[in-house]
């Protein structure tokens, strides 16, 4: 039991589909984070979740969507990617939204836009 | 906008020796948190260590611990006795204290280096 599940682990998907990354926290924590991880670059933020409000959106394009229905699920709905989204997704949760917290990560989901 | 450097892409240790990998950042700030985390193959970020910046006294984790100069914006981990198990990219971070949010702030960004590959050698 790793604290954070994200599935599926791998996703291959067209420009033109719509997919959803799923994530679930066991750990009772009040925020959830999505980052993106691509080759070669740092790990960049996407969406802060704190009691289920959305708190960061990091200049994230529309064609993805977070959803935060309770504190234990975070789900990220992709639409009409581009190849250059693909790269690693991964979750965190945090017991707060505060600044010193440490983040419990998930193992990620490869994501290959074709 | 702060920035964290890690200048080492790769790094190569002997199993129970000891290994240094570099950091440095950039920011305005007086007080801040700084961590390292380590992603092994499983690709699952683990947190290796946390400073808090208005804390002289270095912090330690077991065979982890660092060398934290504020003045000279470096934050280097150092990993005694490596073990095969150490073999990780391993991720230097910073995040501002919370506050409310101003132009170009963010409350919640956690701020990372691009990484630095330990392998550990038998």
């Amino acid at each position: 039991e790793t604290g954070v599940t994200q599935t599926p682990r791998h996703l291959v998907m067209g420009m033109t589909n719509k997919k959803s990354l799923k994530c679930e926290q066991h750990l009772g924590h009040n925020a959830m984070y999505w980052y993106k991880q691509s080759a070669k670059k740092p790990l960049e933020l996407m969406f802060v979740y704190s009691l289920e409000e959305r708190v960061e959106n990091n200049s994230v394009p529309s064609r993805f969507s977070p959803e935060c229905p309770n504190s234990s699920h975070l789900f990220l709905h992709l639409h009409t990617l581009q190849p250059e989204d693909s790269a690693l997704y991964l979750c965190a949760s945090s017991e707060q939204a505060w600044a010193g917290e440490k983040l419990f990560f998930g193992s990620g989901t490869q994501l290959s836009v074709l | 906008a702060q920035t964290v450097t890690q200048s080492q892409p790769e790094m190569s240790v002997q199993e129970a020796e000891t290994v240094t990998l570099s950091c440095t950042y950039d920011t305005s700030e007086s007080d801040y948190y700084l961590f390292w985390y380590k992603q092994p193959p499983s690709r699952q970020m683990i947190l290796v260590i946390r400073q808090e910046a208005y804390k002289q006294q270095n912090a330690t984790e077991n065979r982890f611990s660092v060398n934290f100069q504020k003045a000279a914006k470096s934050f280097s981990l150092k990993i005694s006795d490596s073990q095969l198990g150490d073999a990780a990219m391993y991720f230097c971070a910073y995040r501002s204290p919370n506050r409310y949010l101003n132009s170009g702030g963010s409350n919640y960004k956690l701020t990372f280096g691009k990484g630095t590959l330990l392998t550990v050698n038998p």
